[in-house]
């Protein structure tokens, strides 16, 4: 049973436009979530992370916007560029894990494809 | 500074055989992870060490895995006998203690083929 789902699993977008990834999660004890974005044949690099206690988290072009009460997050990236092409990761900290913790419970990814 | 390198990049056996992956983590960092990504699906966690210790190894699939941390310096993750279903990629993580936000570094990955 899924708790971090990305229902996208593809998005298209101009550059220059806004990118905007969403991402649901059913445990509501999560309280802090991350973006990890993935280039073929790398591993997951951190992007941005957000505490249950904010609503939102910005870092340049990237900004990651928490609705705890819909339980969904979404990332935005503005303005899109083509190098942001890349499949992006939604991910929660995992609550049993003691407090202390970097288990990380992963969505299934969106390719984000930025066209020229 | 060297990042997560993980051994070997890619991987093709036979159903029945064995394979062993390893991997480094970054110099200094007492906490390792591996997690798997099975066929496009979610990356999912495998196990935790702090330094030569499991201290959580709840996400391994059976015990066909077997995951060791001699010295508490490089990692290793061996499955025998392997099955179709274990084909994916497998990533290695570490990160510098297990602190809630502290940034996990992870491995390019080992892609595992099982034939």
């Amino acid at each position: 049973d899924q708790q971090v789902k990305q229902n996208s699993p593809s998005l298209s977008v101009q550059e220059g436009r806004i990118s905007i990834l969403n991402c649901d999660y059913t445990n509501s004890m999560f309280d802090y979530f991350l973006w990890y974005k993935k280039y073929p044949a790398e591993g997951p690099t951190f992007l941005i992370s957000i505490s249950s206690i904010k609503d939102k988290n910005e870092d340049g072009r990237f900004t990651v916007f928490l609705n705890k009460s819909a339980k969904h997050l979404s990332l935005h990236i503005v303005p899109s560029q083509p190098g942001d092409s890349a499949v992006y990761f939604c991910a929660a900290s995992d609550p049993n894990y003691g407090g202390a913790t970097n288990k990380l419970i992963f969505g299934t990814g969106t390719l984000l494809a930025v066209q020229p | 500074e060297a990042g997560v390198t993980q051994f070997p990049s890619h991987s093709v056996i036979e159903k029945g055989q064995t394979v062993t992956l390893r991997c480094d983590p970054i110099s200094g960092h007492d906490n390792l992870y591996w997690y798997r990504r099975v066929m496009g699906k979610e990356i999912k966690f495998l196990l935790h060490f702090v330094k030569e210790s499991k201290q959580d190894e709840s996400g391994m699939p059976n015990n066909r895995f077997l995951a060791e941390r001699t010295g508490g310096t490089y990692s290793t993750l061996k499955v025998q006998p392997a099955e179709l279903e274990d084909s994916g990629v497998y990533f290695c993580a570490s990160s510098q203690d297990g602190r809630l936000g502290n940034t996990i570094y992870f491995g390019e990955g080992s892609w595992l083929t099982v034939v």
